[in-house]
């Protein structure tokens, strides 16, 4: 199995609004990521959680918490986001933060009305 | 700091014919990584191939093959036979292979592939 789920599929949120994402892997990989991805661009790494501990925070604003309650899942709470935060999330991971190899999930569009 | 660039924003194939899309990289490592990503519309991003730098042979995947150029510091893929489900955005990435620590996947700005049939 090497999938990497991601839920919801689409959100449409208010800038009030509590919301949170969620990816979970079943492979036994210890890292795991957060990237960013606007429309026609590269991904941009958010966040990476090793161990669940978290490893790389690169420089997110803190409208944004990551949080990694055990080695299969990892969460992305949102809160008072703008809309220029709309984009395509994307959850991946990885045997470990040496290895080479990324899984990448579906990822979440996110809509900030 | 480390860079990847892809020269082609866009490009387009016939079906069934081979179509070689372009990467260059620049980096003071000796040993790393380099990769090609596949993001269709359906948005999920799949590995395509990887490229091991201290490997002289080039990675083959099925239809996918790379030109890996380390001199050069070059990483091209060919795609032979393209079919309607290679149409993608396509990015190249880089990785330091460094053990201990979190490293970054390093992606370029991407090539839209067009299939015509």
């Amino acid at each position: 199995d090497t999938e990497v789920t991601q839920t919801p599929k689409h959100l449409v949120m208010g800038m009030t609004n509590k919301k949170s994402l969620k990816c979970e892997q079943h492979m036994g990989h210890r890292a795991m990521y957060w990237y960013k991805q606007k429309a026609k661009k590269p991904p941009e790494l958010m966040f990476v959680y090793s161990y669940e501990k978290l490893s790389i925070n690169e420089s997110v604003p803190s409208r944004f918490s990551p949080e990694c309650p055990n080695s299969s899942l990892l969460n992305l709470h949102l809160h008072a986001l703008q809309p220029e935060d709309s984009a395509l999330y994307l959850c991946a991971s990885s045997q470990g933060t040496w290895t080479y190899e990324q899984y990448f999930g579906p990822g979440t569009r996110l809509t900030v009305t | 700091a480390q860079t990847v660039t892809q020269s082609q924003p866009e490009m387009s194939v016939q079906e069934a014919e081979t179509v070689t899309l372009s990467c260059t990289y620049d980096t003071s490592e000796s040993d790393y990584y380099l990769f090609w990503y596949k993001q269709p519309p359906s948005r999920q991003m799949i590995l395509v191939i990887r490229q091991e730098a201290y490997k002289q042979q080039n990675a083959t995947e099925n239809r996918f093959s790379v030109n890996f150029q380390k001199a050069a510091k070059s990483f091209s893929l060919k795609i032979s036979d393209s079919q309607l489900g290679d149409a993608a955005m396509y990015f190249c990435a880089y990785r330091p292979r460094i053990i201990q620590g979190a490293q970054k996947l390093v992606f370029g700005q991407g090539t839209r592939l067009t299939i015509n049939p």
